[in-house]
């Protein structure tokens, strides 16, 4: 079956502008996470979905934020980028989101750079 | 690359040596452990994991070492193959049970 799927794959933005990414998890998984990836933090949690539902979210500011459909698509969207906003954005998704319960199916991200 | 910036732990091994990749967890309370793969533009890749009642566990080529004791955790690579080479992640998940924390990765390279 098709895995994560995530678009863009690259963007290039300039500083004040908003983005927004999407994720397309496998078919029948229910959660969807976010996480940042920089080579100064490495991977960083940003926000949990599940049934279209935030439960779970990490140490961002609120110009992070994101949302999910209904199909279980999910989109992030980043408003007024500042330049340490470069990074590589990685969806996860899993049967229900529970991370001791199964393994974490990550896409292969959207990369963005803000100049 | 991707880790400009980052100065990664990098081990260097030889072709059909084993590998030991370490990592240190944070939280005494985690109760699972996985370490992921993450090659060159693509995303972390599941590899093996632990729960913390066990110490050890096996799976083709690589084996999960867990020492609470002193919250260490070690993959083990037997065995390496050039298709090893990446950087590798070990995550802990800790009680909220909906995020896991990841470590800063280790790059392992491969030589002939």
């Amino acid at each position: 079956k098709a895995g994560v799927t995530q678009t863009p794959r690259y963007l290039i933005k300039t500083r004040g502008q908003q983005v927004t990414l999407s994720c397309s998890p496998i078919s029948g998984h229910r959660s969807v996470s976010w996480y940042q990836q920089t080579p100064g933090q490495g991977l960083q949690f940003l926000f949990e979905y599940f049934s279209e539902t935030q439960r779970n979210k990490g140490n961002f500011p609120g110009r992070f934020s994101g949302r999910q459909f209904s199909n279980s698509r999910s989109e992030m969207n980043v408003s007024t980028l500042e330049l340490g906003d470069s990074a590589l954005y990685l969806c996860a998704s899993s049967l229900d989101g529970r991370t001791a319960t199964g393994e974490l199916f990550f896409g292969e991200g959207s990369r963005l750079t803000v100049l | 690359g991707e880790s400009v910036g980052l100065h990664l732990p990098t081990l260097s091994v030889q072709e059909g040596d084993n590998s030991i990749i370490n990592c240190a967890y944070s939280n005494s309370a985690s109760d699972y452990f996985i370490w992921y793969k993450q090659e060159s533009g693509k995303g972390p890749q599941f590899i093996i994991d632990i729960r913390s009642n066990m110490d050890k566990r096996q799976g083709q080529r690589v084996t999960v070492l867990l020492n609470k004791t002193v919250k260490h955790l070690s993959l083990q690579i037997a065995a390496t193959q050039p298709g090893d080479s990446a950087v590798y992640f070990c995550a802990e998940n800790p009680p909220s049970g909906y995020a896991l924390n990841f470590g800063k990765g280790t790059s392992l390279l491969v030589t002939p």
